[in-house]
């Protein structure tokens, strides 16, 4: 099983709606996640930071099932400019984040 | 504009060249770290320094070769680089390596090696 892993995509919603991802994790030691955003051909940007509690901000929220193993980001009203790659990141202990490949969000008007 | 900066930007090298990749922080973070992004796969960690002293070496080939002169300065130098090399090779810090925080990347350095 991969450490970490996101279905690619690509999901194609009109503008307005609700998306949700989801990315499962295979080392229950993880102690922090993070949805990371990359444009086309660009470097990833930290989206936010996953807590325990969830959190929210904005159109975006990110939840943390440690029983499943598995993080999850919801975007809400959708807008064009949500258009990109949504990565997960976690702490796997390697002085370092473990990435997953990355989940395609192509908004349509 | 991003507290990482790499350059160059594009970099397009034969197999039988000699080249580096150069990144610096100004964000007085501790660790530092080169990361590779090939097409249709993850991040692929490579290396990872934490005041200068390389702490993580991912099993990447020789031909690719870290340096560290200053928590602020990283190097990839590469040479005798095959074509699957070509990939962006982004660099990224973190206040220290032992930390769990966020990694702050730098806008990348696509290469295309010919």
């Amino acid at each position: 099983r991969k450490e970490v892993e996101q279905d690619p995509g690509p999901f194609n919603v009109p503008e307005g709606a609700t998306v949700a991802f989801n990315c499962t994790y295979s080392n229950s030691a993880s102690q922090s996640f993070f949805w990371y955003r990359q444009d086309c051909r660009k470097e990833p940007k930290l989206l936010m930071s996953v807590y325990s509690s969830g959190n929210e901000d904005g159109r975006f929220t990110a939840q943390l099932n440690r029983a499943s193993q598995y993080i999850s980001l919801l975007i809400r009203d959708s807008k064009l400019s949500d258009s990109a790659t949504y990565l997960c990141a976690l702490d796997t202990g390697r002085r370092a984040l473990t990435f997953g490949s990355g989940t395609r969000l192509q908004v349509q008007p | 504009e991003t507290g990482v900066t790499q350059t160059p930007r594009h970099l397009v090298m034969g197999m039988t060249n000699k080249k580096s990749l150069k990144c610096e922080q100004h964000l007085g973070h501790n660790a530092m770290y080169w990361y590779k992004q090939s097409a249709k796969k993850p991040l692929e960690l490579m290396f990872v320094y934490s005041l200068e002293e390389r702490v993580e070496n991912n099993s990447v080939p020789s031909r690719f070769s870290p340096e560290c002169p200053n928590s602020s300065h990283l190097f990839l130098h590469l040479h005798t680089l095959q074509p699957e090399d070509s990939a962006l090779y982004l660099c990224a810090s973190r206040p220290g390596s032992g930390d769990t925080g966020e990694l702050f990347f730098g806008e990348g350095s696509r290469l295309t090696v010919l």
